[in-house]
């Protein structure tokens, strides 16, 4: 059974543009969360898409946006990228609803550097 | 609201002794615990979670931990380390109806000869 999967997984992007990542979650799976991971800042939660429904979302600006299409695989933007934006974004897919005590699963990430 | 403490941000043992890695949760809610370990360059993978079906949680590559409400606790442990042990360990906390993960600031595990 393949894991969650996430595309590209490196890119360098300038200050300014804007960048797509892609997740394709386990198959059967849900729910996709997605996180960011910076050596200062450590593992943040950026926002959670149930049933193509956002359903949470974490404390970043409106420059970080997602959506998740029917068939459970999720994509999130960044417009108007910051040099403080460069980090492994991480994906993650569980079965249910991610509110019940389901495993979450990640994937191997996308890692961007802002130049 | 949900929050993790991870005491030592590295930890450094000999291969074949007992590996200790501190966790201590806030919840206001009863909690589900996770253990993730990340290897260089890796995402993040699950060793072991508790949703209170049992206190002592089995999980992969020989690592427990144990689960103690009473001192707000999920330390994870494993009997002798190996050198393929030595990769960076997050304690994560979900709590109620919340469908995110709160993770710690994670413990590096240094594995020597």
């Amino acid at each position: 059974k393949a894991g969650v999967t996430q595309t590209p997984r490196y890119l360098i992007k300038t200050r300014g543009q804007q960048v797509t990542l892609s997740c394709s979650p386990i198959s059967g799976h849900r729910s996709v969360s997605w996180y960011q991971q910076t050596p200062g800042q450590g593992l943040q939660f950026l926002f959670e898409y149930f049933s193509e429904t956002q359903r949470n979302k974490g404390n970043f600006p409106g420059r970080f946006s997602g959506r998740q299409f029917s068939n459970s695989r999720s994509e999130m933007n960044v417009s108007t990228l910051e040099l403080g934006d460069s980090a492994l974004y991480l994906c993650a897919s569980s079965l249910g609803d991610a509110s019940s005590g389901n495993t979450i699963y990640f994937g191997e990430g996308s890692w961007l550097t802002v130049v | 609201a949900q929050s993790v403490t991870q005491l030592g941000s590295h930890v450094s043992v000999s291969e074949g002794a007992l590996v200790l890695l501190r966790c201590n949760y806030s919840s206001s809610v009863p909690p589900y615990l996770f253990w993730y370990v990340q290897y260089p360059n890796q995402g993040l993978q699950l060793l072991l979670k508790y949703t209170s079906a049992a206190t002592l949680v089995k999980g992969i590559n020989g690592f427990e931990a144990e689960f103690k409400k009473s001192e707000t606790s999920f330390h994870l442990t494993k009997p002798s380390a190996h050198m393929s042990d030595a990769a960076e360990y997050f304690c994560a906390v979900k709590g109620g109806t919340a469908s995110k993960l709160t993770f710690g600031t994670g413990t590096r595990l240094q594995v020597t000869l």
